[in-house]
């Protein structure tokens, strides 16, 4: 099945800085997705970008299909974005089913 | 309009008990999905359905069992827990991939197997 590697899988920030996470995939996609878990568990869909470039407030993403990856950038960071950021996959062959990378995951301190 | 919503929220099962885990989505949403997120591992796919009355088999099927009866429920059941099923359980909902939105996770059922 797709592969999904995140980079780099620890991350600490100090507040106010700017970061960038990398997912790569090992198969072309017709879905891609971006969550964030929050410290306590929730999962949250910031993204669905299979291809292109989205920006939501301080975060934005861009898929470049043929090249196989994925970046979630986020600006300006808070505490509030700590957590894990996980992408997750979908080849478009079989049954709908996404793929999760194992995740980045953020600290932010003050 | 709640989202996904799972009960119970925590669980303690003795090796060898059963029970069931309730999703319910009221977004009208076709698929559902139950996942599995163990530590350093992700969120790996348990049983997913394509409709009201439909379920099919994901990556670790082995040990669960679900039914979906109605279009905004899906249950997952352990018949016989066993301590690698200590997890938390993620369910979640999404219209078909033509649609292209994305998923929605409920909050998550947290389950300890001694």
């Amino acid at each position: 099945g797709i592969q999904v590697e995140q980079s780099p899988p620890d991350l600490i920030l100090q507040e106010g800085a700017n970061s960038t996470l990398r997912c790569n995939f090992s198969d072309s996609v017709n879905n891609l997705q971006w969550f964030h878990q929050n410290p306590w568990g929730q999962l949250i869909n910031l993204f669905y970008i299979p291809s292109g470039t989205k920006q939501n407030g301080r975060l934005s993403a861009t898929t470049v299909a043929t090249e196989r990856y994925s970046l979630l950038y986020i600006s300006s960071s808070q505490t509030t974005d700590s957590g894990v950021y996980f992408c997750a996959v979908y080849s478009g062959a079989g049954s709908y089913q996404l793929t999760f990378g194992k995740g980045t995951k953020l600290s932010v301190i003050p | 309009n709640a989202g996904v919503t799972q009960t119970p929220k925590f669980r303690v099962l003795k090796t060898g008990q059963s029970m069931t885990l309730l999703c319910a989505q009221d977004m009208n949403h076709e698929y559902m999905y139950w996942y599995r997120q163990d530590p350093g591992m992700g969120l790996r796919l348990i049983h997913y359905s394509v409709g009201e009355g439909t379920t099919a088999k994901g990556e670790v099927p082995d040990g669960y069992n679900v039914s979906r009866l109605k279009k905004q429920n899906f249950l997952l059941g352990l018949e016989s827990a066993a301590p690698s099923q200590t997890s938390v359980y993620f369910c979640a909902s999404s219209y078909p991939p033509q649609k292209r939105y994305g998923y929605t996770f409920g909050s998550g059922t947290r389950l300890t197997v001694v």
